[in-house]
C-alpha cells in the first residue's frame, strides 16, 4: 500500500513570496489533515478535510494560508505572502473512516523563508 | 479541550538501559492516545496507540506504554535501548471517533542513546 505522498520535500523562498505544497493521501482515505511543525515543537493542526469539505480550519491563518482538496483526493496548501515565521515542516496525514484508528503521515515539506 | 505535556525535552540513556519517556494528558472526553517517532528529515511513524481496549499497549520495536487514567499518564517504555532508538518521540491525544487523526501533540522528547 502506497503511503502519503508530499511534494516538494524542500523549498526555500524569500519573504512575501508565495508557495504551494501538494499532498496525495492513501487511496480511499476520506480524511486529510495538514499540520505545521515549527523547529523544536510538536506538530500543530492547521486544517482537516472530510472528503472535499473542511471540517476544522480554526487554527489556519486565513489571511495568508489557504487549502483545498479538489474531488476529495489530492490537496494543496498555499501560503501567500510568506513570512519568516512560516519556516517549518508542513506535514500531511490521512485516515480512513471505515476502519483503523490511526493517521498516516507523509514525509513532510520543509519550508525555509529567508 | 485536550492537551499533552511531555516531561523532559531531552532524555539520554546508555545502550541496553531502560528507556522511559513521560507523557501526561488532559482531555474532557475519553482519550485516544498515541506515541509517534520521528527520525531526522522524516515524517511521523506510529509506535503504538491506546483506543480504550487493554491499558498496557505493545508497539513496534519493543516499545510499550501503559494508560493510567487516575494519573492521566501514558508513559512510553522500552526495557533495553538500542542505538537505532535515537530519535524524537511525540505523545499525542485525540478525541477518537471519526477524528482520531485530529491530534494534539506534546512538544516532543529527543532520545539520545550512547554506547
Amino acid at each position: 500500500e502506497a503511503g502519503v505522498a508530499q511534494s516538494p520535500r524542500y523549498k526555500i523562498i524569500e519573504k512575501r513570496q508565495s508557495v504551494a505544497f501538494w499532498c496525495n493521501p492513501i487511496s480511499g482515505h476520506a480524511t486529510l489533515y495538514w499540520y505545521q511543525q515549527i523547529l523544536g515543537q510538536g506538530p500543530k493542526l492547521l486544517i482537516q478535510f472530510q472528503n472535499n469539505g473542511v471540517v476544522d480550519d480554526s487554527q489556519l491563518p486565513k489571511d495568508r494560508f489557504s487549502a483545498e482538496r479538489l474531488k476529495g483526493v489530492d490537496s494543496t496548501l498555499k501560503i501567500q505572502p510568506a513570512k519568516l515565521e512560516d519556516s517549518a515542516v508542513y506535514l500531511c496525514a490521512s485516515s480512513s473512516n471505515t476502519g483503523g484508528t490511526e493517521a498516516f503521515f507523509g514525509q513532510g515539506t520543509r519550508l525555509t523563508v529567508v | 479541550a485536550q492537551s499533552v505535556t511531555q516531561l523532559g525535552s531531552h532524555v539520554s540513556v546508555s545502550e541496553g538501559a531502560l528507556v522511559l519517556l513521560r507523557c501526561n494528558y488532559s482531555s474532557s472526553v475519553p482519550p485516544y492516545l498515541f506515541w509517534y517517532v520521528q527520525y531526522p528529515n522524516q515524517g511521523l511513524q506510529l509506535l503504538l496507540k491506546y483506543t480504550s481496549a487493554a491499558t498496557l499497549v505493545k508497539g513496534i520495536n519493543g516499545f510499550e506504554a501503559e494508560f493510567k487514567k487516575s494519573e492521566t499518564s501514558f508513559h512510553l517504555t522500552k526495557p533495553s535501548a538500542h542505538m537505532s532508538d535515537a530519535a524524537e518521540y511525540f505523545c499525542a491525544v485525540s478525541a477518537g471517533g471519526t477524528s482520531y487523526g485530529k491530534l494534539t501533540f506534546g512538544q516532543g522528547t529527543i532520545l539520545t542513546v550512547h554506547p
